[in-house]
Order: structure tokens, then C-alpha cells, then sequence
């Protein structure tokens, strides 16, 4: 079965330094997908990459897909506290956003 | 675009009583809806897929008869959970895909069966 690690588990980071969250698969990914939830509420869409070597930008969010398509790192650069919240990956191993497995979940807490 | 809802966005039952959650997609026709439970300090598990017109599909594990779900337009999905009991308090979240490889989530629903 489909295996999704992400990590860290939980990050506190000053404000205004960068950060990276990694999210792991056990097998090759059609597409990896990158969402933000508020505790209590639903996710947010932020990037989906389907590309080996992919990478995309939102403002100061930056995502990455390795070659093999098994890896993907989501790097935030000069954070806010806006950007708190818990960051789930989800994997898509059938193709077309059938069904998706997710990481999970890191933590994110700014510090002022 | 791409906006999904639920309603209602918190529910609290006795035991034994049946509840009907609603997601809906507000601008978009979604071919396929997701169902997903989330613990607390958990991700998400899904539960089951439904396309529009036909049966959903259940993940291993979820009892089709007691979480019964309805995706009757290409807005518009439920799900109830039958004969509620407190096991069954947990955040309900669903999601909607339509002509995009991108799920986009609605803003889930909390329930707490007493």
C-alpha cells in the first residue's frame, strides 16, 4: 500500500527565517499535492506537480518534485505568521486526482 | 473558483439518531466527490468516492450501511451517518473534483455524537 512520509512532524520557527517540509513516497507519483489546513477547518489547495523535476511558486511558497517522482519538498522563504498552520501532502498514485493518500501533516508554528 | 461547502459546519446528536451532511461544490460541476474523516491531530483517511449517478466506492474498513452516501447532481453529494453513536464523532471533510486533477476541500463538518 501506498506509504506517504512527511517531515518534520512539527516545526517552530522564528519569524522571517525560511523553512522546508519533505514528503516521501514509497512508490512513484502521478501527482503530488500540497495543501494547508487551519486546525478545525478544511485544506486549501496550494500547488499539485506531476512532473519529474517539477517545481512551482506562490508568493514565498516554493514546491518541488524529484526526477523520480517520489519526493517533494515545499519551502517557505521569509515565513509570516499568516503562513501557521498544518501542511499536508497528498499523493495521487492512480492518476487524474482519483484518489489521494495523504502525509501526515507538519505543524507550523511562527514565532513573532 | 473552485469553492466547495458543507453544511452544517457543526452538528451535535444523541445516540441513535441518524445526520446528513452536505457538500456541495458552488461553482464548478464535480464529476467526483470524496468523502474523508479526519481524527484530531490526525490526517485525513478516506472513506469513499462518489460519482455522479452511481454507487460510491468504499475505502477498506468503512461500513457502506452505516455512512450512506448520495451524490444525486454534479453539485451535490451527502453523506449520513446512520444510527449515530460516539465512535463516530470525528471532522468530516469532503471534496470535489471536477475537469482539473485537483480535489478541492470543503471547509468540513464537526460532529459530536453524545
Amino acid at each position: 500500500s501506498q506509504e506517504l512520509e512527511q517531515s518534520p512532524q512539527s516545526l517552530i520557527v522564528q519569524e522571517g527565517k525560511n523553512l522546508t517540509i519533505n514528503c516521501t513516497s514509497s512508490k512513484t507519483l502521478y501527482g503530488l499535492y500540497w495543501y494547508k489546513q487551519k486546525y478545525g477547518e478544511g485544506l486549501i489547495f496550494l500547488m499539485m506537480l506531476q512532473k519529474g523535476g517539477e517545481e512551482k511558486s506562490h508568493e514565498k511558497i516554493t514546491a518541488k518534485l524529484d526526477e523520480k517522482k517520489q519526493q517533494s519538498s515545499l519551502h517557505i522563504t521569509a515565513s509570516q505568521p499568516s503562513h501557521a498552520g498544518i501542511y499536508l501532502c497528498g499523493a495521487d498514485t492512480f492518476g487524474g486526482a482519483q484518489k489521494l493518500v495523504f502525509g501526515q501533516g507538519t505543524r507550523l508554528t511562527i514565532n513573532p | 473558483g473552485a469553492v466547495v461547502s458543507q453544511h452544517p459546519s457543526r452538528v451535535i446528536c444523541k445516540s441513535g439518531t441518524s445526520v446528513k451532511i452536505e457538500c456541495r461544490s458552488l461553482d464548478f460541476q464535480a464529476t467526483t466527490m470524496f468523502w474523508y474523516r479526519q481524527f484530531p491531530k490526525q490526517s485525513l483517511m478516506l472513506m469513499a468516492t462518489s460519482n455522479e449517478g452511481s454507487k460510491a466506492t468504499y475505502e477498506q474498513g468503512v461500513e457502506k450501511d452505516k455512512f450512506l452516501i448520495n451524490h444525486a447532481s454534479l453539485t451535490l453529494s451527502t453523506l449520513t451517518v446512520t444510527s449515530a453513536h460516539p465512535e463516530d464523532s470525528s471532522f468530516y471533510i469532503c471534496s470535489a473534483r471536477g475537469q482539473t486533477d485537483t480535489q478541492y476541500f470543503g471547509p468540513g463538518t464537526r460532529l459530536t455524537v453524545l
